[in-house]
């Protein structure tokens, strides 16, 4: 069965910290892509990453980055230097040979000024 | 270039009533999608149009409906409202069907409240 977790439901961190979300993800597939979302409290998902599953290289944008392992099925989100702007809702998804996107739960980030 | 746009952003009902939600793509992208996100649920899936062919549903009953217009716009039709169909819908569009072409990209939603 296609799964994702995010076993974080809320972090609340103080801005600057660092801070990471963690995305776990059950496929048999061998072909699929795992994508990262932002939801702000205005509500329009914000695409911010797509990866597809021969590519285990890290990625880092800005304060962002990204770390997918095949191994432990994860591909877990990292905010450098957070700031009061990244407050959001994360989502991971997953998207596989049947074409559909499978959503996480979300996690929801809350950064302190 | 404009993102996904939906109309309207809020939209109130009473049980029973029908609603009509719209979405129109951004440019060039052939693909909707349709998804539910209801206070304390995260996101579940609709519905998928294609090139005005309906390509997969969720698990929602038959009084969720929609339709893919030739310049790609779609519609979400809601039946019978209920009071649990209150939740914020969210139109996304991508460039197509293949794997490497499927990034969704999401419009601001429509609120949708069930009095």
């Amino acid at each position: 069965a296609q799964k994702v977790t995010q076993a974080q439901t809320e972090i609340s961190v103080v801005e600057k910290e660092d801070v990471t979300l963690d995305c776990v993800y059950e496929t048999r597939d061998t072909t699929y892509y795992l994508f990262w979302y932002k939801q702000p409290p205005s509500g329009e998902l914000v695409f911010l990453i797509r990866r597809n599953s021969f590519d285990e290289q890290n990625e880092i944008s800005g304060r962002y980055s990204w770390n997918f392992q095949k191994s432990t099925s994860s591909f877990n989100f990292t905010i450098t230097a957070s700031q009061v702007v990244d407050s959001a809702v994360y989502f991971c998804a997953l998207r596989d040979s049947n074409y559909q996107l499978i959503w996480g739960a979300g996690t929801k980030l809350i950064i302190k000024p | 270039e404009a993102g996904v746009t939906q109309s309207p952003t809020h939209l109130i009902k009473t049980r029973g009533q029908q609603a009509t939600l719209r979405c129109s793509p951004i440019s060039g992208h052939t693909s909707v999608y349709w998804y539910q996100q209801a206070l304390g649920l995260g996101l579940q899936f609709l519905l998928w149009y294609d090139e005005g062919e309906e390509r997969n549903r969720g698990n929602f009953p038959p009084r969720f409906s929609g339709r893919q217009f030739p310049n790609y716009s779609s519609e979400l039709n809601v039946n019978a409202l209920e009071l649990e169909d209150s939740a914020l819908y969210l139109c996304a569009s991508s460039e197509g069907t293949e794997l490497a072409k499927n990034i969704q990209y999401f419009g601001a939603g429509t609120r949708l409240s069930v009095l």
